[in-house]
């Protein structure tokens, strides 16, 4: 199966900060990779699919990129709404995987 | 509007079994690849099983394959997961979720497995 490792697990950041998070693959996954954002209590949601691919709706400061074995998702100024955790997901090879999430509180 | 309700989530005991549904509504279901992940308490997202269109093709998470059993009836427009073998690090709320790589999730159905 291949592994996705999602980096930091956690990190605290302040409203306004630019925020990086990283997913590496434990082996070529192409584009095939979707970020989903997960607030307490509350369904996941999909922000970005095919590595750079922004879902209707989803406020333009998120971006993603990457290609075979590293992606990264940025939020370019963090607000308010988006302290919660991240997931990405390779959707290349059966069975899918997550990365193990990162959690991003307030500072 | 887009929505899966899930069913069916229980109390059951170690090696028991039991059956997910998920009623879906507001798409055409039977043009729509399915898959099931569960989220165990406090912990992070898990694919589980996956079910193309036409249920051709199925995909199983190594932890569960042999054990679970995925299955549509695109004419009631409802997916299924049938546990068997149940064991505690089963335990999860479990969600039915809209394409391979979801787009639309369901609020999920809670299983604790416990003696």
């Amino acid at each position: 199966d291949i592994q996705m490792t999602q980096s930091p697990s956690a990190m605290s950041a302040s409203v306004g900060d630019r925020v990086t998070i990283t997913c590496r693959a434990s082996q070529g996954i192409s584009n095939f990779l979707a970020w989903f954002q997960q607030k307490p209590g509350t369904v996941p949601q999909r922000l970005i699919y095919g590595a750079s691919n922004l879902d209707n709706g989803v406020p333009s400061r998120f971006s993603g990129s990457g290609s075979g074995t590293d992606f990264t998702l940025t939020i370019s100024s963090l607000q308010p709404e988006d302290f919660a955790t991240y997931y990405c997901l390779q959707h290349h090879t059966f069975p899918y995987t997550f990365g193990q999430g990162t959690k991003l509180e307030i500072k | 509007e887009v929505q899966l309700l899930e069913s069916g989530g229980g109390l059951v005991k170690p090696g028991g079994s039991l059956r997910l549904s998920c009623a879906a509504s507001g798409f055409i279901f039977g043009t729509s690849n399915m898959i099931w992940v569960r989220q165990a308490p406090g912990k992070g997202l898990e694919w589980v099983a996956s079910i193309s269109r036409g249920s051709d093709y199925v995909h199983y998470a190594d932890s569960v394959r042999g054990r679970f059993t995925i299955s549509r009836d695109n004419s009631y427009m409802s997916l299924s997961l049938y546990m068997t073998y149940l064991r505690a690090e089963d335990t999860a709320l479990y969600y039915c979720a809209r394409d391979l790589v979801p787009d639309y999730w369901g609020q999920g159905a809670l299983v604790t497995v416990s003696s």
